[in-house]
């Protein structure tokens, strides 16, 4: 497995601006969560995809986010007009079909830090 | 709603044992997990405890599950500098709850 891997690792924006933000997940892995996590603070859950649907969405997800995953495979976070409260990491973790092992370990990537000026 | 509760911080001497502790709300979750983060890093799964389990021991790690208390344990034996990390307890299926983490900072 090569991991979970995200892009960028680090986006400075200023507010108003859009971003997006990919996640590769590791391969055959079909479900995948977007979570985001603020200074001092656990990750907080956002959404997730088993292969292509969007099967939760969390009240933290306005309407200003949206997340894709066309394919089944990478997946997409859009932030529109940005905000200087939505700086965090934007963490990206996936699962294989039928858990490892028999559970349901999330594997996470190295997240991409957002700095809203 | 469901939490996660840990304490923040934990300082230990290189060599002794650290025990970082958690409480849970949601009992119907089927593992229960410890995540590590180093700075700037995303989340490296430590180990997880199956629901069913009240103990779970891996190399110098040992996972203590009290159901009853919905309280969780990790327990990292001979405690190295490299150990320094934020530790998460989270608990969940599909979402996963995270407490704040507890920062370790071990010291020689």
């Amino acid at each position: 497995d090569t991991g979970v891997s995200q892009d960028p690792r680090h986006k400075i924006t200023k507010r108003g601006q859009n971003v997006t933000f990919r996640c590769d997940p590791i391969s055959e892995h079909n479900r995948l969560y977007w979570y985001r996590q603020t200074l001092g603070q656990g990750p907080e859950f956002l959404t997730y995809f088993q292969n292509e649907a969007q099967l939760e969405k969390s009240r933290l997800l306005s309407d200003r986010f949206s997340a894709e995953r066309p394919k089944g495979s990478f997946s997409t976070l859009e932030i529109q007009r940005t905000e200087q409260g939505d700086s965090a990491m934007y963490l990206c973790a996936s699962i294989p079909p039928g858990g490892r092992d028999g559970t349901d370990t999330q594997y996470f990537g190295p997240g991409t830090r957002l700095t809203v000026l | 709603g469901e939490d996660v509760e840990q304490s923040l911080f934990l300082s230990v001497r290189e060599g002794d044992s650290s025990v970082i502790n958690c409480t849970y709300t949601d009992s119907s979750s089927t593992y229960l997990y410890w995540y590590k983060q180093e700075p700037g890093a995303g989340l490296q799964l430590l180990t997880y405890i199956f629901s069913n389990m009240d103990m779970k021991q891996d190399q110098r790690l040992t996972v203590l599950l009290n159901k009853k208390d919905k309280h969780l344990s990790l327990r990292i034996a001979d405690t190295q500098t490299g150990d320094s990390a934020i530790y998460f307890c989270a608990d969940g299926y599909n979402k996963l709850i995270f407490g704040a983490g507890t920062r370790l900072a071990v010291h020689p």
